[in-house]
């Protein structure tokens, strides 16, 4: 089993620019979550995704839309990015709530 | 939303040293994760605690939920330089339109000296 797969690992955007993170498990868990991680902040929910279909809101959405378009994927997207953007972006899944969350490898992000 | 306060923020030790770090709540947690991340890789389950005054052991790792499941630590003794890396503590929150979100606190980041 592959887990959780995130592409790209590394992307340079500009600012302004769009673009979309993806995730796929291949574990068939329910729940689905993106990250950013930034020095001395932690990790830091942005979206969720409870099931197919679902999405809600983390701690810092703004800026940011997912999607939820079946029970493997969760994508997040960048419509219009800026340098505060610029962190490291991880996505994660867990068979239900209160478990335990299997995440990805990580994106580096810099937007310039 | 539910909130977890993670100390310290940072904690050097020498090899050998033992290491604790503490996760408090202002409400009562229905349970309480630990992950560890090492530098430049991802988070990593380690356990996962229910019960109040749960204790649970990982060779030299001993994790405690409080009495009151409103505070949790992870304890390390003997520390080894793979010990390295960022532990955190994770919450889902519990009712209501948060449900289910796994909110993580701000880490501790552990160096050892050799």
């Amino acid at each position: 089993n592959a887990g959780v797969t995130q592409t790209p690992k590394f992307q340079v955007l500009k600012t302004g620019q769009s673009m979309t993170l993806q995730c796929a498990q291949d574990m068939n868990h329910n729940s689905m979550y993106w990250y950013r991680q930034d020095p001395g902040m932690g990790l830091r929910l942005i979206y969720y995704s409870a099931s197919e279909g679902t999405t809600d809101k983390g701690e810092v959405p703004n800026g940011y839309n997912v999607s939820r378009l079946n029970k493997r994927e969760f994508s997040l997207r960048l419509e219009s990015a800026a340098p505060s953007q610029t962190s490291v972006y991880f996505c994660a899944s867990s068979e239900r709530d209160n478990t335990e969350a299997f995440f990805g490898q990580g994106t580096r992000l810099t937007v310039v | 939303g539910q909130q977890v306060m993670q100390i310290p923020q940072y904690q050097h030790v020498q090899e050998g040293e033992d290491f604790t770090t503490y996760c408090n709540s202002s409400t009562t947690l229905s349970n309480i994760q630990w992950y560890k991340q090492r530098p430049g890789g991802h988070p990593v389950f380690l356990i996962q605690l229910v019960k109040s005054g749960e204790v649970k052991k990982q060779k030299r790792l001993t994790f405690q939920f409080g009495e009151a499941k409103k505070n949790s630590s992870l304890h390390i003794t003997a520390t080894q330089t793979t010990d390295v890396g960022t532990y955190f503590c994770a919450v889902a929150n519990a009712g209501g339109t948060s449900y289910g979100k796994l909110t993580f606190g701000q880490g501790t980041i552990l160096t050892v000296h050799p």
